[in-house]
């Protein structure tokens, strides 16, 4: 089943920016989750967000969740080629530790 | 160091021939997934288990089957009844007690040929 909704499908920008990307998605959660995925590879946890929290920071990396809007957001800070890759917001909602997954957004860095 | 492993990288199936994907893992980790992804698609669950002689489908269970009869594995098998298996297949576990996401391996790419 597919819960969650990434937007843009496709992003494009210089080195040095900042990318955003956001996830929506349908029923409530215990948490949310984002994930990398480098072409042709496994997909890599960057981080997890609970229910009951509004931000988190890791790095360069800065999520947010409003539980009242059902979104997410992913911001990468000064971003660098090697940030290319296609993101992945996931969500777990039930008792079994099984996460939905969004169809991901593809982030191009363009050096 | 703990991890993943699946192999192989590249399998390559010819029509009417079941296959075997490998997956084995080292955290100690109880629940184990397998996801099919195609090209420029978000991922969609096969099978996963929870506990070692356990298993449930996932939203595309036809034509695969598993099984768990040790903790570290859980191999997937492409049978000759699944019409389109040329996928990208991942294979991922997770902690039940404390639950900090997912690990994946890195994936096996299944041709047929």
């Amino acid at each position: 089943s597919q819960q969650g909704e990434e937007d843009p499908q496709a992003l494009s920008i210089q080195e040095g920016e900042n990318a955003t990307m956001n996830c929506s998605y349908k029923t409530s959660i215990n948490n949310l989750q984002w994930y990398r995925q480098n072409s042709g590879r496994g997909l890599v946890h960057l981080i997890l967000i609970r229910s009951n929290e509004r931000e988190k920071h890791s790095g360069r990396l800065r999520v947010t969740l409003d539980t009242s809007k059902k979104s997410s957001s992913l911001l990468i800070t000064a971003s660098r080629a090697a940030d290319t890759a296609s993101y992945f917001c996931a969500t777990e909602s039930g008792s079994n530790y099984q996460l939905i997954w969004g169809a991901g957004t593809k982030l191009i860095i363009k050096p | 160091d703990g991890g993943i492993t699946q192999s192989p990288k590249y399998l390559f199936r010819k029509e009417g021939q079941n296959v075997t994907l490998s997956c084995e893992q080292n955290l100690n980790h109880d629940a184990m997934y397998w996801y099919r992804q195609d090209p420029g698609q978000g991922l969609r669950l096969i099978y996963y288990s929870q506990i070692v002689n356990d298993f449930q489908k996932g939203d595309i269970a036809e034509g695969y089957s598993v099984s768990r009869e040790k903790k570290e594995s859980f191999p997937l098998t492409v049978t000759s009844a699944q019409k389109n298996p040329t996928a990208f297949y991942l294979c991922a576990s997770s902690g039940v007690g404390t639950f900090d996401g997912y690990t994946f391996g890195s994936g096996t790419r299944l041709t047929v040929v």
